[in-house]
């Protein structure tokens, strides 16, 4: 499967606990996307990384979540201290570095916070 | 900023007949237009996206939209739909800071 890759599917975690999930784009991509969905909702843009660049982050992104790129292949998205706000669909999408090029989704991480 | 409305938080349409999923959006300069599919346990899947070439845009699986600046909408048919059509829908706008930004949805219940 060549597709963007999401790791894992679930989460369930209890209050005050730290959560790591991980996205592996498609591997010529070097534009990759953190989203968040709740139900009932659409996704809303978290956070860009260009490369191992993190160059956008949305006032949603609170202290408690950080994202990494290290080496410009995969990212992390970390959420530390998680409390049941957090429990939401965690989306990662990636796409050539082109005007207007098309995001590729993955098919998510569902996080349950207890 | 740029935002999308979506006029219709559920659609219920019978097998073989017209789609029609209504997006309204709001921007200050020319944007660039999508509509995304998500099908359960799946990835949202582009189907269409308008960035001022043509007006009328013609997607994957016999989708299409039109863009009306007069009206500011784009709205998304289908001659006639099926039941793999069943699944949330979403408009989407690109911002300046090439961040998507999404309408809130709409589901899509195809009736046999």
């Amino acid at each position: 499967d060549t597709g963007v890759s999401q790791d894992p599917r679930h989460k369930i975690t209890k209050r005050g606990q730290n959560v790591t999930f991980r996205c592996d784009p498609i591997s010529e991509h070097n534009r990759l996307y953190w989203y968040r969905q709740t139900l009932g909702q659409g996704p809303e843009f978290l956070t860009y990384f260009q490369n191992e660049a993190q160059l956008e982050k949305s006032r949603l992104l609170s202290d408690r979540f950080s994202a990494e790129r290290p080496k410009g292949s995969f990212s992390t998205l970390e959420i530390q201290r998680t409390e049941q706000g957090d429990s939401a669909m965690y989306l990662c999408a990636s796409s050539l570095n082109r005007s207007n090029e098309k995001l590729f989704f993955g098919s998510g991480t569902q996080l349950s916070v207890l | 900023a740029q935002s999308v409305t979506q006029l219709d938080s559920h659609v219920s349409v019978s097998e073989g007949t017209p789609v029609l999923l209504r997006c309204n959006y709001s921007s200050s300069y020319s944007p660039s237009l999508f509509w995304y599919v998500q099908h359960p346990n799946k990835g949202l899947q582009l189907l269409l996206k308008y960035t001022s070439a043509a007006t009328l845009v013609k997607g994957i699986n016999g989708f299409e939209a039109e863009f009306k600046k007069s009206e500011t909408s784009f709205h998304l048919t289908k001659p006639s739909a099926h039941m793999s059509d069943a699944a949330e829908y979403f408009c989407v706008v690109r911002g300046s800071a090439r961040q998507l930004t999404f309408g809130s949805g709409t589901q899509l219940t195809v009736l046999p």
